[in-house]
């Protein structure tokens, strides 16, 4: 595709409830990378992929959170029992590649799914 | 971990003056740091980068510049004007993981 595609755009729910966001990365990126963006606020680190690997977790705030990449493309990031202090933009983004020199590192995101828990 | 910090978090500048945002990372094995632009409603952009084997630098009326040793990393907008107004992000990478600064919010004043 000609860009990073994400969707939902919006998704509002009740607490309690699962969610699934989903990212479509640029057609030949090894990289995708999770962030989180509050009201006002910076980019969280959720999650990176290298193809369909996870080599850091870390940035996910707890095993409500999950997220998968299969076929080394689309990816899932899923939010189980959902809080209120989920609400935020999730942003995802690919690059070229992950690693290495020369280049291919520029992040390309998608304009976000902007989630809300009522 | 790698935790990038990021001064200040608002600025104001007069409309032709020169901005500067600050940026200092905790991980030495950090080897490329970007900076992105995010205009409101909008997505990050890509606007500079800066890898660790170099020093400084330009890009028209954008630099950026890196101090290894202390781990400071700067970016210089001279010559402001109304669309520099935005939000700017510092990052530092190390591998393939890419940690973000908490963001400066940028205002030129007319």
């Amino acid at each position: 595709g000609a860009g990073v595609s994400q969707s939902p755009s919006n998704k509002v729910t009740e607490k309690g409830k699962d969610v699934e966001l989903r990212c479509d990365p640029i057609s030949g990126h090894t990289a995708l990378y999770w962030y989180r963006q509050s009201l006002g606020q910076g980019l969280e680190f959720l999650i990176y992929f290298q193809g369909n690997s996870a080599p850091d977790k870390s940035g996910l705030p707890s095993d409500r959170f999950s997220a998968e990449r299969t076929g080394g493309s689309v990816s899932t990031l899923t939010i189980q029992r959902t809080q209120q202090e989920d609400s935020a933009v999730y942003l995802c983004a690919s690059s070229l590649q992950g690693s290495g020199v020369g280049g291919g590192e520029k992040l390309f995101f998608g304009s976000g799914t902007q989630l809300s828990v009522l | 971990g790698e935790n990038v910090e990021q001064h200040p978090s608002t600025l104001s500048v007069q409309e032709g003056d020169s901005a500067v945002i600050k940026c200092t990372y905790s991980d030495s094995a950090s080897n490329y740091f970007p900076w992105y632009k995010q205009e409101l409603g909008k997505r990050p952009q890509l606007i500079i980068d800066i890898r660790s084997n170099v020093g400084e630098k330009k890009d028209q009326r954008i630099a950026v510049t890196l101090n290894k040793t202390a781990k400071h990393f700067s970016l210089h907008i001279t010559e402001t004007q109304p669309e520099d107004s935005a939000v700017y992000f510092c990052a530092a990478k190390k591998a393939s993981k890419i940690i973000f600064g908490s963001g400066t919010r940028l205002s030129i004043r007319p």
